[in-house]
């Protein structure tokens, strides 16, 4: 399968714990995206990544939320200290460039619960 | 306001009936404009990508962006039970890098 693969699937944490969500694009992107969807809303922008380089975080949330894409493996999205409101479906895009003649293609989510 | 408006709908239509579905938007500067199937606990999928105005056909989908009333549609002709899923539009300016989704309509198509 050469689409974008997030892991895991389903994510159950405690509040106060963290939570570490994956992302690997499609072979031969370099550019990742990650979103956020709650129930009966669309998917909200969060942050923007090119390999070892944040281009675009004005999604993310101040505290508690960081992303990196290493020169080396998968995209991570890490949220500390969460909190039941942390509870959604996160979804990871990639495309091959950041330009305007690329559509992202999705990954199937990490849906994250909070107890 | 939202960036982007979406009827939730649901939307509940025959088979073989032509489906219309539609989003409005504020920021005149948008100019990519894309449609995306998104089935049950699954990830979108791209269906439709337009540039600026006018209209893109692929099979039984036919895009319509109408930049000057701020407006697109997505046309499902000969619809089918395998279309039953939320429909999501977004959209973006020249940068790429940030799409701006409505908020989703979901579609029933009854056999």
């Amino acid at each position: 399968n050469a689409g974008v693969m997030q892991n895991p699937r389903h994510l159950v944490r405690r509040r106060g714990q963290e939570a570490r969500l994956r992302c690997s694009p499609m072979k031969g992107h370099s550019h990742v995206y990650w979103y956020r969807q709650l129930p009966e809303e669309g998917l909200k922008f969060m942050v923007y990544l090119q390999k070892e380089n944040i281009i675009d975080e004005s999604g993310m949330p101040k505290e508690r939320f960081s992303a990196e894409f290493p020169k080396e493996g998968p995209s991570i999205l890490r949220i500390q200290q969460v909190v039941r409101g942390d509870s959604a479906a996160y979804f990871c895009a990639s495309s091959p460039d950041g330009t305007g003649n690329q559509p992202q293609h999705f990954g199937d989510g990490t849906r994250l619960s909070i107890l | 306001q939202k960036e982007v408006e979406q009827d939730p709908g649901p939307l509940s239509v025959p088979e073989g009936a032509i489906v219309s579905l539609n989003c409005t938007y504020s920021n005149s500067a948008f100019q990519y404009f894309m449609w995306y199937r998104q089935y049950s606990r699954k990830g979108p999928e791209l269906l439709m990508y337009t540039y600026s105005s006018g209209n893109k056909e692929d099979g039984r989908f036919t895009a319509q962006v109408d930049k000057s009333s701020k407006y697109i549609s997505l046309f499902i002709r000969d619809s089918q039970p395998s279309d039953s899923a939320t429909y999501l539009c977004a959209m973006s300016w020249g940068n790429f890098n940030k799409f701006y989704f409505g908020s989703g309509t979901k579609l029933n198509v009854k056999p």
